[in-house]
């Protein structure tokens, strides 16, 4: 079944340390993928996308993400994590061309420690 | 990128009442989808919503619980029918853009329902 995984329910760092929050996916052909951010009481804002091109994507508020088909993956990182980057973080693939719906993996809280 | 309004933000519902949720794009789009957030979870796609046709619902979801209504290419309804204290949860209704190079998902800001 395509997919996608988020294998940490939570991510703890210190402010000023870098951070990752894994994605994993599985799905057939070249994906669509995306990160978004939900703060408490707050609905879903997008970070960024990989749609084709570079691997490197650039987002918002200072997030990247790298695309690695290899390893299918497309982890999500940023080089200095501040405390206002807590939240609950979503991967999301869009399924096979066609199919215009999207996944999204189980979400991972980032805690940001001051 | 569309602009969704969805409305009403949040409510608190009696068991066995309906609440319709409304979602009004400012672009007309093709489809707009319906997702659904359980406390602490992440989000499951109840229905897709296309313009002059029946909404395709996902497994486990269906019509006669949640009803959708698709008039035009801008708006669109989901209703929770006959509540009960397991749909308290965020509702949120979500388009896909196409415009130019934004090309990504747009998400209103939700509704978050409370069954008493």
């Amino acid at each position: 079944a395509q997919s996608v995984a988020q294998p940490e329910d939570q991510v703890n760092v210190a402010e000023g340390n870098p951070l990752t929050v894994k994605c994993t996916y599985s799905v057939s052909g070249n994906p669509y993928l995306f990160w978004y951010v939900q703060y408490p009481n707050r609905g879903l804002q997008f970070l960024l996308k990989y749609i084709t091109g570079d691997n490197l994507v650039k987002g918002s508020y200072g997030f990247e993400a790298e695309f690695n088909k290899s390893q299918t993956s497309f982890h999500l990182k940023k080089p200095s994590a501040l405390v206002s980057d807590s939240a609950l973080y979503f991967c999301a693939v869009r399924l096979l061309p066609g199919f215009q719906k999207l996944v999204f993996g189980t979400g991972t809280r980032l805690l940001v420690s001051p | 990128s569309a602009v969704i309004s969805q409305k009403p933000s949040r409510d608190i519902c009696q068991r066995g009442t309906s609440l319709t949720i409304q979602c009004q794009v400012d672009s007309q789009v093709t489809m707009m989808f319906w997702y659904r957030q359980q406390p602490g979870q992440s989000l499951t796609l109840i229905a897709t919503a296309n313009q002059g046709s029946e909404a395709t619902y996902e497994s486990g979801f269906v019509i006669d619980k949640f009803p959708i209504s698709r008039p035009n290419l801008t708006f669109s309804t989901l209703t929770v029918s006959n509540m009960s204290p397991e749909d308290s949860s965020i509702y949120l209704c979500s388009v896909e853009d196409l415009g130019g190079w934004d090309y990504g998902y747009t998400f209103g800001s939700g509704t978050r329902l409370t069954v008493v």
